[in-house]
């Protein structure tokens, strides 16, 4: 089974800072990989998916996050953070089991935005 | 406008009740999917269903248990036998290829008083 990894569950920068939200991941095979971000007591929502192709990917609200096979990683990144940003984040891998897919999500980052 | 609607957003449960979470979708999505968020732990996942009349246990299926009677409905039982219950679950639905992205209600809060 597949599984991912986010190190570190809570990171802070500072308004206008680099935002690097780290994802590594654990398949055989070239997986389907997502990121999602959530605000308080709401769902997820999906900020940019890696399929097949182009290797960075872009998403909403400026981040994108690049798919590096070699080193089984998907990491987020944003050039400068606007305190908008503040929420949790989800890494999540795309599960082919017995013919079903499933999702499996990382356990998250929190990041913080300091003014 | 489509999506994934789940209701209530706040639930009570006295012990020793069953509650039922509804969760509807209007995407015609096939796949449907519930988790359980608790802080620090990510989203664990307790049933699928890929299609109508089938579904399968997720990783914490123990005390839950679903249906899958029609493709826009996956209601979510959380049953006396459910010793920690308390929670924030979240449904989701996709298409059934694993390369579209799910799609999430804004979750039901479950709190066991």
């Amino acid at each position: 089974a597949q599984s991912v990894t986010q190190l570190g569950s809570h990171v802070s920068v500072s308004e206008g800072a680099l935002v690097l939200l780290r994802c590594n991941y654990s398949s055989s095979v070239p997986p389907y990989l997502f990121w999602y971000v959530q605000y308080p007591n709401q769902g997820l929502q999906l900020l940019l998916k890696y399929t097949t192709g182009a290797t960075l990917v872009k998403g909403i609200n400026g981040f994108e996050a690049e798919f590096k096979k070699s080193e089984t990683s998907f990491h987020l990144t944003k050039p400068s953070a606007h305190m908008s940003d503040a929420a949790e984040y989800f890494c999540a891998v795309s599960d082919r089991t017995s013919g079903t897919y499933k999702y499996i999500f990382g356990t998250g980052t929190r990041l913080k935005v300091l003014a | 406008d489509g999506g994934i609607t789940q209701s209530p957003k706040y639930l009570f449960r006295k012990e020793g009740q069953n509650v039922t979470l509804s969760c509807e979708q209007n995407l015609n999505h096939d796949a449907m999917y519930w988790y359980r968020q608790d802080p620090g732990q990510g989203l664990r996942l307790i049933y699928y269903s890929q299609i109508v009349n089938d579904f399968q246990k997720g990783d914490i299926a123990e005390g839950y248990s679903v249906s899958r009677e029609k493709k826009e409905s996956f209601p979510l039982t959380v049953t006396s036998a459910q010793k920690n219950p308390t929670a924030f679950y979240l449904c989701a639905s996709t298409q059934s290829a694993g390369w579209t992205e799910a799609f999430f209600g804004q979750g039901t809060r479950l709190t066991v008083v």
